[in-house]
């Protein structure tokens, strides 16, 4: 089993839906991401969780937000979803011992708004 | 602010040929620097990392890098590629309590 697991993998959704994205890990990690990756754009970070206690905003926050249920749980929600949140979503840990900065990305969740 | 540049969006090369991609950066300290690979329909997965001393970092499938300072660079090179590394290839910057940055990758494709 993967270590970063989201579901769902593939979304379609209608503009004004709301959907949520889930993330779970047995990494044993505290620190959580949420990116967004377009073609061209390389991946942006939306949010960001290092422990359940701690949530930030990353540099394309607006029209999501998230939770942090548990550890091992980090999930994205788009309250009102738009067209220009058609995009491909990953998950990712890191563990904060010895600050190496290294990234276990999920396998990735596309959402597709029509 | 810390900043990745990746000035190749596509590249093209025949099997077994030799590979660089390039990668530049701006970082206000040393900076801990990573290249990583997205094969279709996957995550990312990290090839290497660099944190500091020998400045040729050796990686996973037999990819390398060279950290140089003095051209803010962090080129990725493998010797002789081969078909299964078609893929996108992403650079980035950042960790310990900084946030990584990412680069736009770069896509690579292996020719017969």
């Amino acid at each position: 089993d993967a270590d970063v697991t989201q579901t769902p993998r593939n979304r379609i959704t209608k503009t004004g839906k709301r959907i949520m994205l889930e993330c779970s890990q047995t990494k044993g990690h505290d620190r959580m991401y949420w990116y967004r990756q377009d073609p061209g754009l390389g991946l942006q970070l939306i949010y960001y969780s290092f422990d359940v206690k701690d949530i930030n905003k990353g540099e394309i926050s607006d029209g999501y937000s998230v939770s942090r249920q548990a550890q091992a749980k980090f999930s994205l929600s788009l309250e009102s979803a738009i067209p220009n949140q058609t995009a491909l979503y990953f998950c990712a840990t890191s563990d904060p011992t010895g600050f190496t900065g290294e990234l276990f990305f999920g396998e990735g969740s596309r959402l597709t708004v029509l | 602010a810390q900043s990745v540049t990746q000035p190749d969006i596509h590249i093209t090369v025949s099997e077994g040929a030799s590979l660089e991609l390039r990668c530049n950066y701006s970082y206000g300290a040393t900076p801990y620097l990573f290249w990583y690979v997205q094969s279709p329909g996957q995550g990312l997965q990290l090839l290497l990392k660099y944190f500091s001393g020998d400045t040729l970092v050796q990686g996973i499938k037999g990819f390398e890098a060279e950290f140089k300072r003095s051209q803010s660079s962090f080129n990725l090179r493998k010797p002789s590629v081969h078909w299964s590394d078609a893929a996108e290839y992403f650079c980035a910057v950042g960790g310990g309590y900084q946030k990584v940055t990412f680069g736009t990758g770069t896509k690579l494709q292996v020719i017969p």
